[in-house]
C-alpha cells in the first residue's frame, strides 16, 4: 500500500520567513496530494491540493509542488503569520477509485513574532 | 449547509466497557472514513465505506473495533471491551467521490478517555 513520508516533524519559523514541508510517497499511481492544516483542538482542514496533471499550484501565501517523476511534494508558506502555526498534514491518494487517503506523520510549524 | 457532525464530544469509560462512537457525514457525501489521532500525533486510518461495496478495514487495530454505515449515511464506530490504549480523538469525515473530488472534511471528532 501507499507510504508517505513527511519532514520535518517540527519547524520554527521568525514572523515573515518562509517555511517549506517537504513529503515523499511510494505509490507511483498517487494521482492526489492535499495539505491539510490541524490548528490546536481543531479539526483538520484542507489549505491546498495538487493533481498528477500539474507541477504546481499556488493559492496567495501558500504553494505546492509536486515531482511525480522523484515522487515528492511540498508545501510553501510565504510571509509567515502567527496564525500559521499549526500541526500540517500531507497525504496522497491512489488511481483510479481508490480514494483513500494515506498522510504523513505531521509537521508542527512554530512562528514566532 | 451543515458539515460533519459527531457525538458524543467526549466519551469516560472504565476498562472493558463497550463504547459507541456516532458519525453524521455531509449530505450525499459516499465516502466516509474514520481515524484515530493520539496525542501529538498523526492521523491513524481505522476504516473506509464508499458507497456499496464493501469497507476497507485494513486499518482496524484489532478485532475489538468494528465500524457500520447504514443506508449509506450514518456511521457507527464500536470499540469492544476497551483498553487504556484505546483513548485518543476518533476523527471521522466524509467526502464526495466520483467527480475526481477527494476533499475529505473533517468531524470535530470523539475525545475518548478510558480509565
Amino acid at each position: 500500500g501507499e507510504n508517505v513520508e513527511q519532514h520535518p516533524s517540527t519547524l520554527s519559523v521568525q514572523e515573515g520567513d518562509s517555511a517549506v514541508i517537504k513529503c515523499t510517497y511510494s505509490d507511483s499511481a498517487s494521482n492526489y496530494f492535499p495539505w491539510y492544516k490541524q490548528e490546536l483542538g481543531k479539526r483538520p482542514q484542507l489549505i491546498i491540493d495538487i493533481r498528477s496533471n500539474v507541477g504546481e499550484k499556488k493559492d496567495q501565501r501558500i504553494a505546492v509542488t509536486l515531482n511525480k517523476t522523484a515522487k515528492h511534494f511540498s508545501l510553501h508558506i510565504t510571509e509567515t503569520q502567527p496564525e500559521d502555526s499549526a500541526v500540517y498534514f500531507c497525504a496522497a491518494s491512489g488511481g483510479g477509485s481508490n480514494y483513500k487517503l494515506t498522510f504523513g506523520k505531521g509537521t508542527l510549524l512554530t512562528v514566532n513574532p | 449547509g451543515a458539515g460533519v457532525s459527531q457525538s458524543p464530544s467526549n466519551k469516560v469509560t472504565e476498562k472493558g466497557k463497550d463504547v459507541e462512537l456516532r458519525c453524521d457525514p455531509i449530505s450525499g457525501h459516499t465516502a466516509l472514513y474514520w481515524y484515530r489521532q493520539s496525542l501529538g500525533q498523526g492521523l491513524e486510518f481505522l476504516i473506509y465505506f464508499q458507497g456499496n461495496s464493501a469497507p476497507d478495514k485494513s486499518g482496524l487495530p484489532s478485532d475489538r473495533f468494528s465500524a457500520e454505515r447504514t443506508g449509506g449515511s450514518v456511521s457507527t464506530l464500536t470499540i469492544q471491551r476497551t483498553q487504556q490504549e484505546d483513548s485518543a480523538v476518533y476523527l471521522c469525515a466524509s467526502s464526495l467521490v466520483g467527480l475526481g473530488e477527494n476533499e475529505q472534511f473533517f468531524g470535530p471528532g470523539t475525545r475518548l478517555t478510558v480509565l
